[in-house]
């Protein structure tokens, strides 16, 4: 398996208060992903990276902010969590993005 | 707007059936194909298709695409139990590196 690792990977946190997801790899894959999956909707890009200090948004990024400061580590943070936001939370990573996506396990988060 | 299609979003068949999904995608800069399959957690991947009429097998498993009418499909034939799972399509963008997801075709095999 691809060396991926999500944490935490479960939290309930309240509304309001801000919330960091870390995402680590061990691949040294230059690009990485941000997704929420929601039943009904599939999997829905909210940012990525496609190298160190460069990143962009996906379809669902407003309420979200993330940061790249090293190659391994790509963070994820709910400025002020809303309960909308609560969802199962995927990283993923690929060596270039014509290629396969490997996924890490999953956050599940939970906004109350 | 970007968007890839699955249908049909949820399918029941009897094991030993040959089931076939469905995946269109109306894109642009369109780079790849790849399916994934979810069970209980992370997607797992399946195949990347680049090229069309080149199908991709892996044993009950295959996979084509067409590029000219935008859609691909994946079969699993004889299928069993643990084909069960969430069929996942989802389209890379050469534009701006983006990998967008359908909604995926829930599969259930009955014994």
């Amino acid at each position: 398996d691809a060396g991926i690792t999500q944490s935490p990977r479960h939290k309930v946190t309240e509304t309001g208060t801000p919330v960091t997801l870390r995402c680590h790899q061990t691949e040294n894959h230059r690009y990485m992903y941000w997704y929420r999956q929601d039943p009904g909707h599939g999997l829905r890009l909210i940012h990525y990276s496609y190298g160190v200090k460069d990143t962009d948004k996906g379809e669902v990024s407003d309420g979200y902010s993330v940061s790249r400061s090293k190659t391994e580590d790509f963070l994820l943070t709910l400025e002020s969590a809303t309960s909308s936001q609560t969802s199962v939370y995927f990283c993923a990573i690929s060596r270039v993005p014509n290629t396969e996506a490997f996924f890490g396990q999953g956050t599940r988060l939970t906004v109350v | 707007e970007d968007k890839v299609v699955q249908s049909p979003l949820s399918l029941v068949v009897h094991e030993g059936d040959t089931v076939t999904l469905n995946c269109s995608y109306e894109v642009t800069n369109f780079r790849s194909l790849l399916w994934y399959k979810q069970e209980k957690k992370a997607p797992t991947f399946l195949f990347m298709l680049t090229s069309s009429g080149i199908e991709k097998k892996s044993g009950r498993l295959s996979s084509i695409l067409d590029k000219k009418e935008l859609f691909s499909i994946l079969n699993i034939t004889a299928t069993q139990t643990g084909d069960s799972a969430v069929y996942l399509c989802a389209v890379s963008i050469n534009r701006d590196d983006k990998i967008i997801f359908g909604k995926g075709t829930r599969l259930h095999i009955l014994p």
